[in-house]
């Protein structure tokens, strides 16, 4: 069975600072990973994935996530935050493209 | 091309009656799932359909719980004498039939209330 563990609850930052929220996952079978968004009331959006290759992944608005399969991690980065990337971010594995399994989810709050 | 449809948003049920979720997925795909979002939790997985077939419904609870994915239409997840804590967001996301990106699709989740 696989298992996601995001080791932030909540993430406070103040707009234009970098930003690191933490994934690590467990699994006996390779693979493949993913960041997604959530904003208020709304489905889920996806923001990156990773499933083979370079290692550094980078996605859709100025996000970017580093597979380290040594240390099982998926962590997701954004060199400066704006207001608008408040939201809710879960990180998922799935094997062989079927169900998800998520992490509790980090909520990132961005202070002007 | 229309996202993933889910309706309805919300849904208010009185403790003991029935709720019943559809979920249109996208053009072209022929793979639903079902996740189910407790407050201030992430998603869990509940079942993964593909058109007349159930394939995987691990995450379903034994009871009470049921979901289907006919040759027309949506699909539905049906939850029957609902309970509060049945309360939660339901969301339904697609794929396509080859799914080499593995990439699902999300629709804006049905919002139960059980009262």
């Amino acid at each position: 069975a696989q298992s996601v563990t995001q080791l932030d609850s909540q993430v406070p930052v103040f707009e234009e600072a970098p930003v690191e929220l933490r994934c690590n996952y467990s699994s006996s079978v390779s693979v493949y990973l993913f960041w997604y968004v959530q904003y208020p009331n709304q489905g889920l959006q996806l923001l990156l994935k990773y499933l083979s290759g370079s290692t550094l992944v980078k996605g859709i608005n100025g996000f970017e996530a580093e597979f380290n399969k040594s240390q099982t991690s998926f962590h997701l980065r954004k060199p400066s935050v704006h207001i608008s990337d408040t939201a809710e971010y879960f990180c998922a594995v799935s094997v062989r493209a079927q169900k998800l399994v998520f992490g509790q989810g980090t909520r990132l709050t961005i202070n002007p | 091309n229309a996202g993933v449809m889910q309706n309805p948003r919300h849904l208010v049920r009185r403790r003991g009656q029935e709720a019943r979720l559809r979920c249109s997925p996208m053009k072209g795909h022929s793979h639903v799932y079902w996740y189910r979002q407790l407050p201030e939790e992430g998603l869990k997985f509940m079942v993964y359909l593909q058109k007349e077939n159930i394939i995987d419904e691990s995450g379903m609870p034994k009871e009470r719980f049921s979901a289907e994915f006919p040759k027309e239409g949506p699909s539905i997840l049906r939850i029957q004498q609902v309970v509060r804590g049945d309360s939660a967001a339901y969301f339904c996301a697609s794929s396509p039939p080859v799914n080499r990106g593995a990439e699902q699709y999300f629709g804006p989740g049905t919002r139960l209330t059980v009262t």
